[in-house]
């Protein structure tokens, strides 16, 4: 079945430390994103990549970073830059057409001490 | 003003009720609408689009009302497997940039 995968569901890191949170999709889809949620929140854009090779920021970018050299992939790095880190990560993707929606893989919790 | 405005409730509403949901929008030139569904500590599901004409899958009906910028969602004969946060969509242009959340409602079905 097709999907997006997002490893691993729970990370637990010291502060200080950067981690990456995976995320791979075999829907061929060519966008995809990179979202933060925090409780009681609005999902909050952090990286959203159009196509292979090119990402851009989105409204809270800072301390985070991406690649995307596949179409499958689109890891996110949580640095030590990022101060307040701790937070549920969650990646999605959608087809080609403007008005298509968001797919979502399960996500990530991240909690740093 | 925020973007996109929900009432975070809780809704808290017996089994068989029907119980509806507004989400209002700032931006009079958005485009498409959707609404998702996410359950506790899980990622949002898409529950469905919503469409100018209004549209129904089951016993769900959603509407937008263009005029007064907001789109609703009404569930009818609620069931307990209901019980989830309902975030709103909207997108003004289509840009993948420009897609914007609610908060989100809560809603309880209670037996």
């Amino acid at each position: 079945d097709g999907g997006i995968t997002q490893s691993p569901k729970y990370l637990f890191r010291k502060e200080g430390q950067n981690v990456t949170l995976s995320c791979e999709q075999n829907l061929n889809h060519d966008a995809m994103y990179w979202y933060r949620q925090d409780p009681g929140q609005g999902l909050r854009l952090i990286y959203y990549s159009q196509i292979v090779n090119d990402f851009q920021k989105g409204d809270i970018a800072e301390g985070y970073s991406v690649s995307r050299e596949k179409k499958e992939s689109f890891p996110l790095t949580v640095t030590s830059a990022q101060k307040n880190p701790t937070a549920f990560y969650l990646c999605a993707s959608r087809p080609s057409g403007e008005y298509s929606p968001l797919h979502f893989g399960n996500g990530t919790r991240l909690t740093v001490t | 003003r925020k973007e996109v405005e929900q009432d975070p409730g809780p809704f808290n509403v017996p089994e068989g009720a029907t119980v509806a949901f507004n989400c209002t929008y700032s931006n009079s030139a958005s485009q498409s609408f959707f609404w998702y569904r996410q359950d506790c500590r899980k990622e949002p599901k898409l529950l469905m689009s919503v469409y100018s004409s209004g549209n129904e899958d089951g016993r769900f009906t959603a509407q937008l009302n263009r005029a007064s910028q907001y789109i609703s969602l009404l569930i009818r004969d609620s069931k307990l497997s209901d019980s989830a946060t309902y975030l709103c969509v909207v997108n003004p242009s289509g840009s993948a940039r420009q897609l914007t959340f609610g908060s989100g409602t809560q809603l309880t079905v209670l037996p």
